[in-house]
């Protein structure tokens, strides 16, 4: 089956610094991916969808400046949360659509951001 | 978007059928039923979707009623491994959003 990585799954770092996390559709070819939020014990909360080669579509209130999305290739998707702060802490999730005729979304297993 | 409810949690005895429901009594004609699951601390897995018919994969069935404002999913022989929150999304064709709800959370009780 589709499968999505997401790099790295855990990440500590201090308030005021940025962080990167990557996410790769590592078997099939993604023009799609979307990059969701998730707070304990909260729903998945969908933050943007970004196109290759094109920008990303950021869902109301979410802060476009502060997380930076690139989609550069149709395998890689990037999400980089500038300036971090402990209310960024949450868990990370992006999504691969295939581009086949239905282009069912394929979930990466999740990156924990934990800010201090 | 058309809503989905779901119950908020659901026991089961290990490999006994579960049956989890879904009303979505606003969906409309071009609506498909999607259901993921998402097991602890991972991202969410894709079960199984279906627009009117019954439909079988290797890890459920997606029951429709016929006015397609309820389905149900239903686990044929639950197993520990099943434990998950389970999530009932309608997903407008053509539409790539998927919009996630509260999700039932499915406990097997060994």
């Amino acid at each position: 089956g589709a499968v999505v990585s997401q790099h790295p799954s855990r990440v500590i770092c201090k308030s005021g610094t940025s962080v990167k996390i990557e996410c790769r559709s590592l078997d099939f070819q993604a023009t799609t991916m979307f990059w969701y939020r998730q707070f304990p014990k909260q729903s998945l909360m969908l933050m943007a969808t970004s196109n290759e080669g094109s920008k990303a579509t950021y869902e109301q209130g979410v802060e476009k400046d502060k997380f930076l999305i690139n989609h550069a290739s149709l395998t890689l998707s990037t999400l980089t949360v500038t300036s971090a702060h402990p209310e960024d802490s949450s868990f990370y999730i992006c999504s691969a659509r295939d581009t086949g005729f239905w282009g069912e979304q394929y979930f990466g297993p999740g990156t924990r951001l934990t800010v201090t | 978007d058309a809503k989905t409810t779901q119950p908020n949690s659901m026991e089961s005895n290990e490999e006994e059928p579960v049956h989890l429901p879904c009303n979505h009594s606003t969906i409309s004609g071009t609506d498909y039923i999607h259901w993921y699951r998402q097991l602890p601390s991972q991202g969410p897995e894709y079960v199984i979707h279906g627009l009117t018919s019954n439909v079988n994969n290797r890890m459920a069935s997606l029951a429709i009623a016929e006015d397609r404002k309820s389905s149900t999913l239903i686990l044929h022989r639950a197993t520990l491994r099943d434990a998950a929150v389970y999530y009932c999304i309608l997903r407008l064709f053509g539409n790539e959003k998927l919009t996630f709800g509260t999700g039932t959370r499915l406990t097997i009780i060994p």
